[in-house]
């Protein structure tokens, strides 16, 4: 089944421990973008690739970062959460051109 | 850079009425259109999308949008609404144009569609 898979669902973690949010796609998708969801924002973008090794900063890149090291892979670390980090991710991927994105199931984080 | 604008945070109908969620956007070449939507604790399904071609685009669960390039919008809409058409629906834009490594995609804040019997 085509899918994007992100682990883990939820995570509740403390402020300043480092953490791994990944991302894997098994559609060879080019494109791969990280989003957080928080209430009456909508969806901003974190961190987006166009293709392994190549990575760009979306609308809300701070205190994220991110790497593509593999095609399929596209994991999201917080170096040092903060509590303003607490939030719905959602990794996607798509083709290149004019396709839509497919979206993972979220991750729900919550830094104390 | 590109936009998106969904101007009602929420919008109720009732159950076989007809409904319309709106979208207006803003990009600098043509632009492809998207719309999603999200039910409770789940990520974003795919409902549509408008590339080229006809105006009027029919997507999945009886859902269609209709493109107006004179006006800039998108607006989702379906004859008959269903009580489990209730959700947060998302507008979303891909610019034509590339802009340094020009995949950006962006999403509208999300309307509540509420559905009631």
């Amino acid at each position: 089944e085509a899918q994007v898979t992100q682990n883990p669902r939820y995570l509740i973690t403390v402020t300043g421990k480092k953490l791994t949010v990944t991302c894997s796609q098994n559609m060879n998708h080019e494109y791969m973008s990280w989003y957080r969801q928080d209430p009456g924002l909508g969806l901003r973008q974190i961190y987006y690739s166009m293709n392994v090794e190549v990575t760009d900063k979306g609308d809300v890149p701070e205190g994220y970062k991110v790497s593509r090291k593999e095609k399929r892979n596209f994991p999201l670390i917080l170096e040092s959460p903060s509590p303003n980090q607490t939030s719905l991710y959602f990794c996607a991927s798509s083709f290149q051109g004019n396709y839509g994105y497919t979206f993972g199931s979220g991750t729900r984080l919550t830094v104390v | 850079a590109q936009s998106v604008a969904q101007p009602e945070d929420q919008v109720n109908v009732a159950e076989g009425n007809p409904l319309t969620v709106k979208c207006t956007y803003s990009v600098s070449g043509n632009p492809y259109l998207f719309w999603y939507v999200q039910y409770p604790n789940r990520g974003l399904q795919f409902l549509l999308k408008y590339i080229t071609g006809d105006n009027l685009v029919k997507g999945s669960y009886g859902f269609e949008a209709e493109f107006n390039k004179s006006q800039t919008s998108f607006h989702l809409k379906k004859p008959s609404a269903l009580v489990s058409d209730s959700a947060l629906y998302f507008c979303a834009v891909r610019d034509s144009v590339r802009d340094n490594y020009g995949q950006n995609f962006v999403f509208g804040p999300g309307t509540r569609l509420s559905v009631l019997p």
